[in-house]
């Protein structure tokens, strides 16, 4: 069965500061996705990951992946309220008993003033 | 373009009742997914369609649970007879080949008393 984690499911921090957001999975996947939720919202698409070693960056958000390590970060460079939300990675995988996107529970990420 | 398009957005009904959740893909796509949330088991996947033909349903958690695509524009999810344990958002998503990332909709929020 495939698992994905993530860590630290809940981040309160300041406006300024940095963090990162960990995302390990428990099987071979070349994809992964990165998604942010307002509350009471949809998911919205970040970031789309399709190999070894990519990296995106959009604003103050940056995502990479490392799939030797199954593992892929959600960078947050000096943070701003506005980012406060949940973020979410999921993975994509076909067969073995998961298909299409299997997602982690969620960063919940309060950045204060 | 328009987006996915769920209906009704949200729903209070009573144990024991008919609940019928309805979802219009983006025009084009030819993968379905729909999606349960809560706050203790996160973002499930219940069940997908290619090209309106449902591929797995392992997600689905009861016969009480159906869903169906009688065409590309157009599929519904119900639950007969509905429980308290049924009240979660439920979001319907849909892409190209199944593949890359997935559109959501605004999700439909379900509550059974």
């Amino acid at each position: 069965e495939l698992k994905v984690e993530q860590n630290p499911l809940f981040l309160s921090m300041q406006e300024g500061k940095n963090y990162t957001i960990y995302c390990n999975y428990s099987t071979t996947s070349d994809r992964l996705y990165w998604y942010r939720q307002d509350p009471g919202k949809s998911l919205e698409s970040l970031f789309v990951l399709l190999s070894n070693g990519a990296v995106k960056q959009e604003g103050r958000l940056m995502a990479s992946l490392d799939t030797k390590a199954r593992l892929s970060t959600l960078h947050i460079t000096a943070a701003v309220h506005d980012l406060s939300a949940t973020y979410f990675c999921a993975v994509e995988n076909w067969g073995g008993g998961a298909d299409g996107l299997t997602f982690g529970k969620g960063t919940h990420l309060i950045i204060q003033p | 373009d328009a987006g996915v398009i769920q209906s009704p957005r949200h729903e209070v009904t009573e144990m024991g009742q008919e609940v019928t959740l309805r979802c219009k893909p983006i025009s084009g796509h030819d993968y379905l997914f729909w999606y349960r949330q809560t706050m203790m088991r996160g973002l499930e996947l219940l069940i997908y369609f290619n090209n309106n033909v449902p591929i797995d349903d392992s997600g689905m958690p009861e016969d009480r649970f159906s869903a169906k695509m009688p065409n590309a524009s157009f599929s519904t999810l119900k639950i007969q007879p509905s429980e308290p344990r049924d009240s979660a958002v439920y979001f319907c998503a849909s892409n190209n080949r199944g593949t890359g990332e997935l559109f959501f909709g605004e999700g439909s929020r379900l509550t059974v008393l």
